[in-house]
């Protein structure tokens, strides 16, 4: 399997403008998470889902933040519009649920890094 | 609330000795995960070690080992013999299944081995 597949790997943007990440999951994994890494803040999670359907959005920083799974292979997280202290990198990472006695390992992508000028 | 502590926000070792990162956390759960993930300058998130906390034994891998203290609630890495590349951010993390799907992560440790 190719992993957690992210992209772009950089992306590099004035204020005002839409950002979309991407990120392709590992096939048959039923969770995916979207992280934030700063340097002040160190990882947020800002929203994960379970079987496509969005769980707790309760770390996306603002409405600007949206984001959306539309099949099992596929998600984005869309920053509209896009402000200088949204620079960051941003992981998506996905997991399989194996049942209460399973430790659930996540696995990361490479991560997008967002530079907004 | 379930939280992961990382009191060491940065180390520095020379190459060879051994280290040791420390991770506290707080949960009223009997059965959890703690993780060990190294994050190198290349930005990608490995997962080095994990502890059932079920399992008394602590957990090996190669170089990397912990020291679970389930009762101070305590989950520490030790990493032997040390290596350059082993320069990295680590963070600790946490899982309660089945109140929590998501991994709970600590601040994390930047680790600098020095020739």
């Amino acid at each position: 399997d190719a992993g957690v597949i992210q992209s772009p790997r950089h992306e590099v943007t004035e204020m005002g403008q839409e950002v979309t990440l991407r990120c392709k999951p590992i096939s048959g994994h039923d969770y995916l998470f979207w992280y934030r890494q700063t340097m002040m803040r160190g990882l947020e999670l800002l929203i994960y889902f379970n079987n496509n359907v969005p769980i707790d959005d309760s770390g996306m920083p603002e409405d600007r933040f949206s984001a959306k799974m539309p099949n099992a292979s596929f998600s984005t997280l869309k920053i509209q519009p896009s402000e200088p202290r949204d620079s960051a990198v941003y992981f998506c990472a996905s997991s399989l649920w194996r049942g209460v006695d399973s430790y659930n390992e996540q696995f990361f992508g490479p991560g997008t890094r967002l530079t907004v000028l | 609330a379930q939280t992961v502590t990382q009191s060491q926000p940065e180390m520095s070792v020379q190459e060879a000795e051994t280290v040791t990162l420390s991770c506290t956390y707080d949960t009223s759960e009997n059965n959890y995960y703690l993780f060990w993930y190294k994050q190198p300058p290349s930005r990608q998130m490995i997962l080095v070690i994990r502890q059932e906390a079920y399992k008394q034994q602590n957990a090996t891998e190669n170089r990397f080992s912990v020291n679970f203290q389930k009762a101070a609630k305590s989950f520490s890495l030790k990493i032997s013999d040390s290596q350059l590349g082993d320069t990295a951010m680590y963070f600790c993390a946490f899982i309660s299944p089945p109140r929590d799907d998501k991994i709970i992560f600590g601040k994390g440790t930047r680790l600098h081995i020095l020739p």
